[in-house]
């Protein structure tokens, strides 16, 4: 079974542009969440969407934003790129909207961004 | 609002010593714990959680209430634990994890 899929893995942008990162969820997982990981913040919860419905956010400013399909594939943009936003982005998939006893959450490799 | 606390950035060992690495939790219901590792060049990967009660590559946690900790140990450092280990708590809330900091464990020779 193929693990959690995220696209670009790699990218460079500049200040003030948009960027869009993508996650392609376990096969049969309905829950995809995003986190930031950087040195100084560690981990931190972005947002989680479980069928099409954002379920849970952050305490992250309106610049980021995402959105899941019909396919629980999942988009997160972040608009007005600063430099604070390098950082690796993380999705993670689980099978149930809640992380029930038995759930676990699935992680991807992760889209490292440079914000120059 | 719940919190997790690694106080530890990194934690040298050398092979065979024992390992335990510390967390402690802030939250006012019955949260669950987890650890995860992530290897170098490698992705997060579950390591264990504590409703399993269960052994890992050797490595246990027990969730203790009192002192709300959840404190990863292993008897004997191997070079291949030599990783980075974040601790995590889920509250609750659909499947958001709330992460510690996170602590560098090296094992040396």
């Amino acid at each position: 079974k193929a693990g959690v899929t995220q696209t670009p893995r790699y990218l460079i942008k500049t200040r003030g542009q948009q960027v869009t990162l993508s996650c392609s969820p376990i096969s049969g997982h309905r829950s995809v969440s995003w986190y930031q990981q950087t040195p100084g913040q560690g981990l931190q919860f972005l947002f989680e969407y479980f069928s099409e419905t954002q379920r849970n956010k952050g305490n992250f400013p309106g610049r980021f934003s995402g959105r899941q399909f019909s396919n629980s594939r999942s988009e997160m943009n972040v608009s007005t790129l600063e430099l604070g936003d390098s950082a690796l982005y993380l999705c993670a998939s689980s099978l149930g909207q809640v992380l029930k006893s038995g759930n676990t959450i699935y992680f991807g490799e992760g889209s490292w961004l440079t914000v120059v | 609002a719940q919190r997790v606390t690694q106080p530890e950035k990194l934690l040298s060992v050398f092979k065979g010593a024992p390992v335990e690495l510390k967390c402690n939790y802030s939250y006012s219901g019955s949260p669950e714990l987890f650890w995860y590792v992530q290897y170098s060049r490698q992705r997060l990967q579950l390591l264990l959680r504590h409703i399993s009660r269960e052994s890992i590559k050797g490595f246990t946690a027990d969730l203790n209430k009192g002192e709300t900790s959840f404190h990863l140990k292993k008897p004997f450092a191997q070079e291949e634990d030599s990783a980075m280990y974040y601790c995590a708590l889920w509250a609750g809330t659909a499947s958001k994890l709330t992460f510690g900091t996170g602590t560098r464990l090296q094992v040396t020779l």
